[in-house]
């Protein structure tokens, strides 16, 4: 069956370290994958989109890999501040018209 | 703010009840998408419409359905509620509704059934 698992454990880290968040999927393939990030009780907000053919997308301290060998995306938030404590989701397109399927997310925590 | 609105922000029901939930979406948008957000079943697509059509659905329940009119704005009907159906119910919006596009979600419904 097809999946798209994030560590449903909260990933803690402390102000200014670079914060790696993990998304595996499995019977899909996807032509791009996106990352959203989400505060409590908020609509999901769009950060990031890389295309199967891009091993690497950069914006400001955000970045994001995409190895589709290994059916896997790693998102990285460098120097990381409390201010980017949120739930972070990664998203497939299942039909190339914008259905997309969520993975469960993952919390990130920064600590000052 | 996403320039994406839904309304209304809460609604508590009873079951059994019918609701119908709102949203307007970004200026120029075509495509409206629907999803359901519950803290064991995570962001769920029900359903896509691009400029008035059905473009794709999710597992969208039979006692659910939704319409997007003429000026782009969509609306949900839930209909049967059941306490499951408690949940944030949120609408997205994108340009063209073809691959490879950002969507933009509103600040959701908060749907509570009693």
């Amino acid at each position: 069956s097809q999946k798209i698992e994030q560590n449903s454990e909260a990933l803690n880290i402390q102000e200014g370290k670079t914060a790696t968040l993990t998304c595996n999927y499995t019977n899909y393939s996807p032509a791009y994958l996106q990352w959203y990030r989400q505060d409590p009780g908020r609509g999901p907000v769009f950060l990031l989109l890389i295309r199967e053919n891009e091993k690497e997308k950069r914006k400001e301290r955000l970045k994001v890999t995409f190895d589709t060998t290994l059916k896997q995306s790693l998102f990285h938030i460098t120097a990381s501040q409390p201010a980017d404590s949120a739930t972070y989701l990664c998203a497939l397109d299942e039909t190339g018209f914008q259905k997309l399927v969520f993975g469960t997310g993952t919390r990130l925590l920064v600590s000052p | 703010d996403s320039g994406v609105t839904q309304t209304p922000k809460h609604l508590i029901t009873a079951t059994g009840q019918r609701v119908t939930l709102r949203c307007s979406p970004r200026s120029g948008d075509l495509s409206v998408y629907w999803y359901q957000q519950s803290l064991d079943q995570g962001l769920q697509f029900l359903i896509q419409y691009y400029n008035g059509e059905e473009r794709a659905k999710g597992n969208i329940l039979e006692r659910f359905s939704a319409q997007q009119f003429p000026d782009l704005h969509s609306e949900l009907n839930l209909s049967s509620l059941e306490l499951g159906d408690s949940a944030l119910y949120f609408c997205a919006s994108s340009q063209p509704g073809l691959a490879g596009y950002e969507q933009f979600f509103g600040p959701g419904t908060r749907l509570t059934v009693l």
